[in-house]
């Protein structure tokens, strides 16, 4: 099956730094969907990609749909202490009726006063 | 009000039981997941519908079964539940257009099998 390799597992950084997180994969994908994950909590859309090389920005956070349809990133800039939580990124295949939403394993970020 | 909700929100129950998940949307939206979540891994696919006709096996359907009772109704139930079903499970659903699709997904539903 295909799999995401979402790096790194886990972050500490200290209040106000950038954070940059990614996913790449042996697959293509035709949709990039970032979410974030609060404890006891279903993961909510923070960004949604589209189009190769496309770059989208959603307040403080920025995403990249790679040019080879295969990787992603999302930076988030000077980070606040409610941006802790789980990042996840999916890519998202579809073939005719058939499609898969693939999810990578999660960042976890913690921010430090 | 939530657009995707989820019941019950925990649960426990006894290996070889029975139990249903129920989710509702008022997103209008046709297509509905089930995805199980286990620590330190990202969402797996269980099954997924896109109306309510229509409904096919994900990543890891053994085990599951589903019933989409209307448009904004889509349950999961396992027939004999076993210890490592347990984990938290997430409804989602999507809106489709313009080639275009984006899930949502509910608060979950934490299951523990005894």
């Amino acid at each position: 099956g295909q799999q995401l390799n979402q790096s790194p597992q886990s972050m500490f950084i200290q209040e106000g730094e950038d954070v940059s997180m990614n996913c790449t994969s042996s697959s293509i994908f035709n949709t990039w969907l970032w979410y974030k994950q609060d404890p006891g909590e279903g993961p909510v859309l923070l960004i949604a990609l589209y189009k190769a090389g496309e770059l989208t920005s959603n307040g403080r956070l920025t995403a990249q749909f790679g040019i080879t349809r295969k990787d992603s990133f999302l930076n988030i800039s000077a980070s606040i202490p409610s941006d802790v939580g789980i990042y996840f990124c999916a890519g998202l295949t579809t073939s005719g009726s058939a499609r898969q939403l693939t999810f990578g394993s999660g960042t976890q970020l913690t921010v430090l006063p | 009000d939530a657009d995707v909700t989820q019941t019950p929100r925990n649960r426990i129950t006894k290996t070889g039981k029975r139990i249903m998940l129920e989710c509702s949307q008022t997103k209008g939206h046709d297509r509905m997941y089930w995805y199980r979540q286990d620590p330190g891994l990202g969402l797996r696919l269980i099954y997924y519908s896109f109306d309510v006709k229509d409904i096919n096996k994900g990543e890891i359907s053994d085990g599951y079964s589903v019933s989409r009772q209307a448009q904004a109704k889509f349950s999961l139930s396992l027939e004999s539940a076993i210890p490592n079903q347990t984990a938290l499970y997430f409804c989602a659903t999507s809106d489709f257009g313009r080639g275009r699709e984006t899930q949502y997904f509910g608060p979950g539903t934490r299951l523990l099998v005894l």
